[in-house]
């Protein structure tokens, strides 16, 4: 079954200093890759998507992610975080199956200190 | 353009007692989904459904029922709460152009069942 492994369950950085956030996809096939970030009690935003075509995805606020087939990775950076960057991001892959359906990563809770 | 808004936005219920959340969306979606969000657990899919008048089971689907009887409208029932149904609950919706589609989500639902 495909799977989404979110390798950090919390990140904490500083302000001004670059942000890692680590996904790993399970498609043997060439998926769709999403990162959603959900600030506190908010819903989903988009942050960026990879749908083959190139492999480094720009997003917004700064955010952007590298698709790497040989890794089946696609990890999030930022060069330089900022106190807003704080909230939960979410590595997602799909649509896929007869419904389009999305298969979620577990969560990466960013903090952010001054 | 108010993309997917969901009523209500908090709600407290008994166990045993029902209700129904509503998402509305419109972007002429096909799609739509409703999730659940539990801590540590990333979101899982309750329901869904690929038009008017269809809706099908998503990996969660136990305890709820839902309807489609226009486009722009799915709701969510709960026929009979249990505190174990205690979640946020997230709508998308999505346009049917296949994996480069994106998602979109609604602000959310807290529900707490006593």
């Amino acid at each position: 079954a495909q799977s989404v492994t979110q390798l950090d369950s919390h990140v904490s950085v500083s302000e001004g200093t670059p942000v890692l956030l680590r996904c790993n996809y399970s498609s043997s096939y060439s998926p769709s890759l999403f990162w959603y970030v959900q600030h506190p009690n908010k819903g989903l935003q988009l942050l960026l998507k990879y749908t083959s075509a190139a492999t480094l995805v720009k997003g917004i606020n700064g955010f952007e992610a590298e698709f790497k087939k040989s890794e089946t990775s696609f990890h999030l950076t930022k060069p330089s975080a900022h106190m807003s960057d704080a909230a939960e991001y979410f590595c997602v892959e799909g649509p896929s199956g007869g419904y389009n359906k999305l298969i979620f990563g577990a969560g990466t809770r960013l903090a952010v200190h001054p | 353009n108010a993309g997917v808004t969901q009523t209500p936005k908090f709600r407290v219920l008994k166990t045993g007692q029902s209700m129904t959340l509503l998402c509305a969306q419109d972007m002429n979606h096909e799609y739509m989904y409703w999730y659940r969000q539990d801590p540590g657990m990333g979101l899982r899919l309750i329901h869904y459904s690929v038009g008017e008048g269809t809706t099908a089971k998503g990996e969660v689907p136990d305890g709820y029922n839902v309807s489609r009887l226009k486009k722009q409208n799915f709701l969510l029932g709960l026929e009979s709460a249990a505190p174990s149904q205690t979640s946020v609950y997230f709508c998308a919706s999505m346009g049917r152009g296949g994996p480069k589609e994106t998602q979109y989500f609604g602000p959310g639902t807290r529900l707490l069942v006593l």
